[in-house]
């Protein structure tokens, strides 16, 4: 079993459509939790950390279940430009990043 | 602006030659990543450092090496390339005193190897 798991999608979805992005983890002792943003050919860029009470920043809140061992991505009112793979990441340790686990991503596509 | 970058962007090699993919950061980052990214496996940490004379293994490191001489660069060599070597690889960094997953990333070197 994977450390970090993703559904790859593509979830294809209408402009203005709210989607939800879950992932798995299977390490019950793992520390920090992210998601990060890549567009088609481009670098991973940090979208938002996950914490324990959950937290939004605009339209995009993120969620952590410790007790089933998830975390999930909510993006409402959908944006073309919001057509990107988002990165499950876990930080299993305390420690700088060399203890990052990515996911495989999700890939989103918002259409017109 | 600082900034992370990477060089070649593209290239194409043959079984067994050697290749450099160099990396530099102008944020003056300790901590600085290798990694490499291939469909279905996410990415993957071939090496990293936390500053000069410093490197370290990751789970990828089998023929990959990185030397770290200063604190602005961390150049990945494969002494000898392999086909399986066939990737995208992200360079990055972050700072020392950071205990958060921001990773800052680098436009990425994808290499051919034939």
């Amino acid at each position: 079993r994977k450390e970090v798991e993703q559904d790859p999608g593509p979830f294809n979805v209408p402009e203005g459509a709210t989607v939800a992005f879950n992932c798995t983890y299977s390490n019950s002792a793992s520390q920090s939790f992210f998601w990060y943003r890549q567009d088609c050919r481009k670098e991973p860029k940090l979208l938002m950390s996950v914490y324990s009470s959950g937290n939004e920043d605009g339209r995009f809140t993120a969620q952590l279940n410790r007790a089933s061992q998830y975390i999930s991505l909510l993006i409402r009112d959908s944006k073309l430009s919001d057509s990107a793979t988002y990165l499950c990441v876990v930080k299993n340790r305390p420690g700088t990043a060399s203890k990052l686990t990515f996911g495989t991503g999700t890939r989103l596509q918002v259409t017109l | 602006d600082a900034e992370i970058t990477q060089s070649p962007r593209h290239k194409i090699t043959e079984t067994g030659r050697q290749v450099t993919l160099a990396c530099h950061q102008t944020w003056n980052h300790n901590n600085m990543f290798w990694y490499r990214q291939d469909l279905g496996h996410g990415l993957r940490l071939i090496h990293y450092s936390y500053g000069v004379h410093d490197t370290n293994k990751g789970e990828v490191s089998d023929g990959y090496s990185v030397s770290r001489s200063n604190t602005e660069d961390l150049p990945l060599t494969l002494e000898s390339a392999a086909s399986s070597q066939t990737s995208v690889y992200f360079c990055a960094s972050s700072d020392l005193r950071d205990n958060t997953g921001e990773l800052f990333f680098g436009e990425g070197s994808r290499l051919t190897v034939l």
